[in-house]
């Protein structure tokens, strides 16, 4: 059976502080993605990154940058020098890969304060 | 382009009641589905179609629970009756038929309350 892990419910930082957001990922597949989700105030569900299990770069994109390791199972997400508009509740998800279409396992997510 | 549409935003009922969510998928995506949030835990998934028929139905809580998605396109789950239980976020997504790739798109969900 497949699991997400975010072991940080809340996390409080002042604006301009960094603040990375751990992700642990349990699953049999060989062949996986991962994802972010961020919910802000407003409700929706906001795509922000996918990875394919094979590929173990990291990548960075604008103040976001994710960290895949493969050996230890975690797909973390940092913010550098955070802001208030990034205030939300950020989800980290599974899925299986070989068939489109299946269906996303998340984590419990980590509700971000970001204090101006 | 439209973004995946559920309706309503909120529905307060009672113990008993029966209420009925909708959700409209962007339009050409095969994929549809359902999650929901219980306050406080993780999203999980309730159900997946594609076009008009149930491909994975295994998150489904019981038979108080009805999806259907007539035609391919719009969804509606039914539950009926209502459970204090039952409350939560009901998160609809959406994704175009490609394999390898599963993008989901979110609606922006229904906050069910029931009392």
């Amino acid at each position: 059976a497949q699991k997400v892990t975010q072991a940080q419910t809340e996390i409080s930082v002042v604006e301009k502080e960094d603040v990375t957001l751990d992700c642990v990922y349990e699953t049999r597949d060989t062949t996986y993605y991962l994802f972010w989700y961020k919910q802000p105030p407003s409700g929706e569900l906001v795509f922000l990154i996918r990875r394919n299990s094979f590929d173990e770069q990291n990548e960075i994109s604008g103040r976001y940058s994710w960290n895949f390791q493969k050996s230890t199972s975690s797909f973390n997400f940092t913010i550098t020098a955070s802001q208030v508009v990034d205030s939300a509740v950020y989800f980290c998800a599974l899925s299986e890969a070989g068939a489109a279409g299946n269906k996303l396992t998340f984590g419990g997510g980590t509700r971000v304060l970001v204090k101006p | 382009e439209a973004g995946v549409t559920q309706f309503p935003s909120h529905s307060v009922i009672e113990k008993g009641q029966t209420v009925t969510l909708r959700c409209d998928p962007i339009s050409g995506h095969d994929n549809l589905y359902w999650y929901r949030r219980v306050m406080g835990k993780e999203i999980k998934f309730l159900l997946h179609f594609v076009k008009e028929s149930k491909q994975d139905e295994s998150g489904m809580p019981n038979n108080r629970f009805l999806a259907e998605r007539t035609g391919g396109t719009y969804s509606t789950l039914k539950v009926q009756p209502a459970e204090l239980e039952d409350s939560g976020v009901y998160f609809c997504a959406s994704s175009f038929e490609r394999r390898g790739y599963n993008e989901q798109f979110f609606g922006p969900g229904t906050r069910l309350t029931v009392l």
